[in-house]
C-alpha cells in the first residue's frame, strides 16, 4: 500500500479483555516495528521483525504482551489480560533497510482501557 | 541516565525567530540520527536525518558533535506551521532500533 496501515484506530476495551492491534506496513518493506507512546512522552520500542522472525522483542513490558507476523507482511499486537496502564497509541512503523534510514509510522491506534 | 535526552519546553516564540533544540544521547556508538516532527495527535514523521558534517534543509540545520554525543536542530525564520514537538532519534547499533526522546514542543504565535 501507499502507507503504513493501522486498525482499528481507535479501541476502548474493559480491563482484563483480549485485544489485537493489526498493522499493515508498506509493501516490499521487510523491517517492521513496534512502538507505543505515552501523552507527552515519545514512542518507546516494543518489538522489530525482520521478515517473518522478531529480531527484537526486548521491549515487550510482560508476557501478556506478543506480536506476531506469519508471512512478513502484516503485524498483529496482542494483549492479553488489559491494564489501565497499558493504554496509550500503539504505532507502527516499516522501513525498507532494517534500521539504518528513518522509519514510515502508520497514525497508530489508540488504546483505552477501562 | 536516559539513551536520548531532550528539553521538554515548550518553546513559545513569535513568527519569524530563530529557535534551536538540543538533544544528548548516550550510547557512543550510535551511527545514525534524525530528528522527527509529531503534530498533535499525529503519528511522527521523518524530518531530516542528522550528518557529522551538517546538513541543512531549507530553514533547518542540524548538526551533530560525535564527541559530546549531542545533536541539535536549528530552526529559521519560525512559521506559525512550524508548532509542533520535536523528536530527536538515535539508533542503537547491532539492534536495528530507534530510540526516541520524549519530544521539544514548539510553539510559533503570530
Amino acid at each position: 500500500g501507499a502507507g503504513v496501515s493501522q486498525t482499528p484506530s481507535n479501541k476502548v476495551t474493559e480491563k482484563g479483555k483480549y485485544v489485537e492491534l493489526r498493522c499493515d506496513p508498506i509493501s516490499g518493506h521487510t523491517a517492521l516495528y513496534w512502538y507505543r507512546q505515552s501523552l507527552g512522552q515519545g514512542p518507546e520500542f516494543l518489538i522489530y521483525f525482520q521478515g517473518t522472525g522478531a529480531a527484537d522483542d526486548s521491549g515487550l513490558p510482560n508476557d501478556r504482551f506478543f506480536a506476531v507476523r506469519p508471512e512478513g507482511s502484516v503485524s498483529t499486537l496482542k494483549i492479553q489480560r488489559t491494564e489501565r496502564g497499558d493504554s496509550a497509541v500503539y504505532l507502527c512503523a516499516s522501513s525498507n533497510n532494517a534500521g539504518g534510514g528513518g522509519y514510515t509510522f502508520g497514525s497508530g491506534t489508540r488504546l483505552t482501557v477501562v | 541516565r536516559k539513551e536520548v535526552e531532550q528539553d521538554p519546553g515548550p518553546f513559545n516564540v513569535p513568527e519569524g525567530a530563530t529557535v534551536a533544540f538540543n538533544c544528548t544521547y548516550s550510547n557512543s556508538a550510535s551511527q545514525s540520527f534524525f530528528w522527527y516532527r509529531q503534530d498533535c495527535r499525529k503519528e511522527p514523521k521523518l524530518l531530516m536525518s542528522v550528518y557529522s558534517s551538517g546538513n541543512e534543509d531549507g530553514r533547518f540545520t542540524a548538526q551533530l558533535n560525535r564527541a559530546s554525543q549531542y545533536i541539535s536542530l536549528l530552526i529559521r525564520d519560525s512559521k506559525l506551521s512550524d508548532s509542533a514537538t520535536y523528536l530527536c532519534v538515535v539508533n542503537i547499533p547491532l539492534h536495528n532500533k530507534l530510540i526516541f526522546g520524549a519530544g521539544t514542543r514548539l510553539a510559533v504565535h503570530p
